[in-house]
Parts: structure tokens; C-alpha cells; sequence
């Protein structure tokens, strides 16, 4: 089975700060990547996803991830963090050919101190 | 637009009781899953149902069993409740049950059991 890794468990910023939040998978093949946002009490909702093409995908709310294959990594960034950015953020992983199998990471919690 | 719909939201059991939590998706989504939420393991799969008819097993389905009783409605029940079973629990469905298909999930429902 795929294992995800998420290395920050919990971040804290100031707002208007950077950030970057890291995830690796152990899979060798060929992988659809996402990342999942999930607000104080509120469901997981998709912030981007990476099928194929550029390795730079954009998500919403002026968030970004990079793929880097030869590093089995889908790094999170965001150049200036809100307050409302405050949310614990799951990396997830499928398989492309094993469809109905997504692995979530562990998730990284974020607080931006306003 | 309701999207992914649980209940009940809160439930709290006494060791050795069972249960059914109800899921239904008004998107016309093929493929549904059951997920466990826990902290610091970030999401399980228990079950899924790739199209109507048919169910798997995911990772942790020991303990759980699931009924897809039509395209929109996916149940999970319990039938004998264990404490390992405290846990936060997501519905979630996705569009073709293809890996390219992001989730959507529900908001959970909070299970204790004592």
C-alpha cells in the first residue's frame, strides 16, 4: 500500500508570512495528487489537484503546489498567509491505475495569529 | 446545493451496541466511500462502493459493514460498537470513480463509544 507523508504536524505563522507544507508518497508509478483544506469544524474540500502537465498547479484562495517527481513530492505554498487560512490541510494520493484508492497523509494543522 | 449529506452528526454508544450511519449524494455520483477520521493518522478508507451494487473493502474494514442501497444512498453500520471505533466518520463521493476524480465529502459525524 502507498504510505503518505505529511512532516509538519503543526505550523504556526504570523499572517503575511510564507508558507510551505510538505508531503511525500512512496509510490513509484504514475500518481494523481491533491491537497484538502478542512476549516474548524467544517468537511475536507478540494483546494488543488494534479493530474498531468505542468508540475506547477494553482489552486484556489491563491494557493499553489509543486510537484516534483524525481522527489515523490507535492510541496503546498502560499506566499502570504490569513488569518482565514487557519485550517488543518490533508495531502492525498491515487494510484492511476487502482482507481477508488486515494491515501491521505496525516495532516498538518495551521494557525495564522492575526 | 446539499452535496453530501450525513447523519446523524453526533452519536455517542455503549460498548457492544450497533448502529447504521447514513450518507446520501444528490450529484449523481457513481462511486462512494466511507472514511475514519483519527488524529494523527489523517484518513482510513473502510469501505467504498465503485458503482451501485457493487462494495470493497479499504483498509480498516474490520468491525464495519456497508450497504449501497442505490446510486445516491451509501450506509455504514456497526454492529457490535467498540471503543476502537471512536471516531470521526466522512462520507465522501467522487464523479466517475476514476482516480482523476476528486472527493467530495460530507461533514462528518462525530461517533464515541464508551
Amino acid at each position: 500500500a502507498q504510505s503518505v507523508s505529511q512532516h509538519n504536524h503543526h505550523v504556526i505563522l504570523s499572517e503575511a508570512a510564507s508558507l510551505e507544507l510538505g508531503c511525500n508518497y512512496s509510490y513509484g508509478g504514475t500518481v494523481n495528487l491533491f491537497w484538502y483544506v478542512q476549516y474548524p469544524g467544517q468537511h475536507l474540500q478540494l483546494l488543488l489537484k494534479y493530474f498531468s502537465g505542468d508540475p506547477l498547479v494553482k489552486g484556489i484562495k491563491g494557493f499553489e503546489a509543486e510537484f516534483i517527481k524525481s522527489k515523490f513530492s507535492f510541496n503546498l505554498r502560499k506566499p502570504s498567509v490569513q488569518w482565514s487560512d487557519t485550517a488543518e490541510y490533508f495531502c492525498a494520493v491515487s494510484e492511476a491505475y487502482n482507481f477508488n484508492k486515494f491515501y491521505f497523509g496525516s495532516g498538518t494543522k495551521l494557525n495564522v495569529k492575526p | 446545493n446539499a452535496g453530501v449529506t450525513q447523519t446523524p452528526k453526533f452519536q455517542v454508544l455503549k460498548t457492544g451496541q450497533s448502529m447504521t450511519l447514513q450518507c446520501a449524494q444528490d450529484m449523481n455520483h457513481n462511486s462512494m466511500y466511507w472514511y475514519r477520521q483519527d488524529p494523527g493518522m489523517g484518513l482510513r478508507l473502510i469501505y467504498y462502493s465503485a458503482s451501485e451494487g457493487t462494495t470493497d473493502k479499504g483498509e480498516v474494514p474490520n468491525g464495519y459493514n456497508v450497504s449501497r442501497l442505490n446510486k445516491r444512498e451509501f450506509s455504514l453500520r456497526l454492529e457490535s460498537a467498540a471503543p476502537s471505533q471512536t471516531s470521526v466518520y466522512f462520507c465522501a463521493s467522487s464523479e466517475r470513480g476514476t482516480s482523476e476524480s476528486p472527493l467530495h465529502f460530507g461533514n462528518g459525524t462525530r461517533l464515541t463509544v464508551t
